[in-house]
């Protein structure tokens, strides 16, 4: 079956501009991840889905962090404006079900300038 | 919440030597321990899990052990290969409003020299 997609592969962007990340999950997959992954560490969760409802934000920094998956399928991460502290990878997940496990996709590698 | 700390950091050895990782985790409530490999460039990729209700589990040269009164897990890697050369992560659930959310550690970066 196919994996998790996920697009653009890298991007660079300029401090303060705004940039937005895709992924579509594996078919059938309920449940959608975020994670950042800042070089040298463990992803860490930004925002969980279970269909197209949040399950978990805890840890997004909503002041310029929005994530969306409006027909429970695609979802789309975004960041307005952008921190150099934001460059990291930006990784998405997906499980049949939550409390499952998770199907990682190849991730973007964001650099903030 | 869960807190999840992960040894070595870096690990060399030599082709065939085997290789064994270690987590320990805070949350007792925590029932699943995921193991993943992550090469560069790429997402991590699940390998190997185990849930709270066995002790070990195997898969070909990989098993990962529980001992869920002393809260850690391992990871074994037998007869490494230089293809095993990777970071490699583990994780545990952090539990809140019903859902858990995964904790990872670290990584190991993980280095098989020929």
């Amino acid at each position: 079956e196919a994996g998790v997609a996920q697009s653009p592969r890298y991007k660079i962007i300029e401090k303060r501009q705004s940039v937005a990340f895709w992924c579509n999950p594996i078919s059938g997959h309920a449940t959608l991840y975020w994670y950042q992954q800042i070089l040298g560490q463990g992803p860490k969760l930004l925002i969980q889905f279970q269909n197209n409802g949040v399950v978990d934000d805890s840890q997004l920094p909503k002041d310029r962090f929005s994530a969306e998956r409006l027909k429970g399928v695609d979802s789309t991460l975004k960041i307005q404006p952008a921190k150099l502290e934001d460059s990291a990878v930006y990784l998405c997940a997906s499980s049949y079900r939550v409390n499952r496990e998770q199907y990682f996709g190849p991730g973007t590698r964001l650099t903030v300038t | 919440g869960e807190n999840v700390e992960q040894h070595p950091s870096t690990l060399s050895v030599q082709e065939g030597d085997s290789a064994v990782i270690k987590c320990t985790y805070s949350d007792s409530a925590s029932n699943y321990f995921p193991w993943y490999k992550q090469e560069l460039g790429k997402g991590p990729q699940l390998i190997i899990d185990i849930r709270s209700n066995v002790g070990e589990k195997k898969d070909q040269r990989i098993a990962v052990t529980l001992n869920k009164t002393a809260k850690h897990f391992s990871l074994h890697i037998t007869e490494t290969q230089p293809e095993d050369s990777a970071v490699y992560f583990c994780a545990a659930p952090s539990f809140s409003g019903g859902y858990n959310k995964l904790i990872f550690g670290a990584g190991t970066r993980l280095a098989v020299h020929p």
